[in-house]
């Protein structure tokens, strides 16, 4: 069984570039959640879509960052405009269900670096 | 806003020793995941627990939830050097994980 894909492992982008992060849920998966690890921080919960819909975006930032789940192919979360502060590892996490019981799976990260 | 705290942040070990990390609230929570992650990798599922009280094992690796669903704690048992990584705890009790800074375990041979 694959697990949670995400793409590309490594990005940089210069200031001011725009930043595509990509995720694939497990298999049978329809719940998405990303994370942001900032270094030397734990991860920071940012947002959770299911299919075709956003529940939660309380942890997105107001201004840049948007995500969607559309109904076929990966997750995206893009970043417009990117400043120095937004280097982190980005995490891509799915579950069956979104109940307080359903396990999260972590995908590897897609580490960004902007210069 | 909820307070989520590990402890000890740092711990460095040799081989064949044993340890206990902790993980403490001061919220209830429905459920509560322990996670290990390596260097440049994502954060691996450890254990999921649900119930007060309750106690699973993963051969070396006992999780407790207290039993009031407020803190936890994982025992490692003859630690070896694989075991090295980072320790995280997240509770949950809607849709989000909430992460704590985590124990940094190094286990020297």
């Amino acid at each position: 069984n694959a697990g949670v894909m995400q793409n590309p492992r490594h990005l940089v982008r210069r200031r001011g570039q725009e930043a595509r992060l990509r995720c694939s849920p497990m298999k049978g998966h329809s719940h998405v959640y990303w994370y942001r690890q900032l270094p030397e921080e734990g991860l920071k919960f940012m947002v959770y879509l299911q299919k075709e819909n956003i529940i939660d975006e309380s942890g997105m930032p107001k201004e840049r960052f948007s995500a969607e789940f559309p109904k076929e192919g990966p997750s995206i979360l893009r970043i417009q405009q990117v400043v120095r502060g937004d280097s982190a590892a980005y995490f891509c996490a799915s579950s069956p269900g979104g109940g307080a019981g359903d396990t999260q799976y972590f995908g590897p990260g897609t580490r960004l670096t902007v210069l | 806003t909820q307070l989520l705290e590990q402890s000890p942040q740092f711990l460095s070990i040799q081989e064949g020793e044993n340890l206990t990390v902790y993980c403490n609230s001061s919220s209830v929570f429905s459920s509560l995941q322990w996670y290990r992650q390596e260097p440049g990798e994502g954060p691996v599922l450890l254990v999921t627990v649900v119930t007060g009280g309750e106690v699973k094992k993963l051969k070396r690796l006992t999780f407790q939830f207290g039993d009031a669903r407020k803190d936890s704690s994982l025992h490692i048992t003859a630690a070896q050097p694989g075991d090295t990584g980072l320790y995280l705890c997240a509770p949950r009790n809607t849709d989000k994980l909430i992460f704590g800074t985590g124990t940094r375990l190094q286990v020297f041979p």
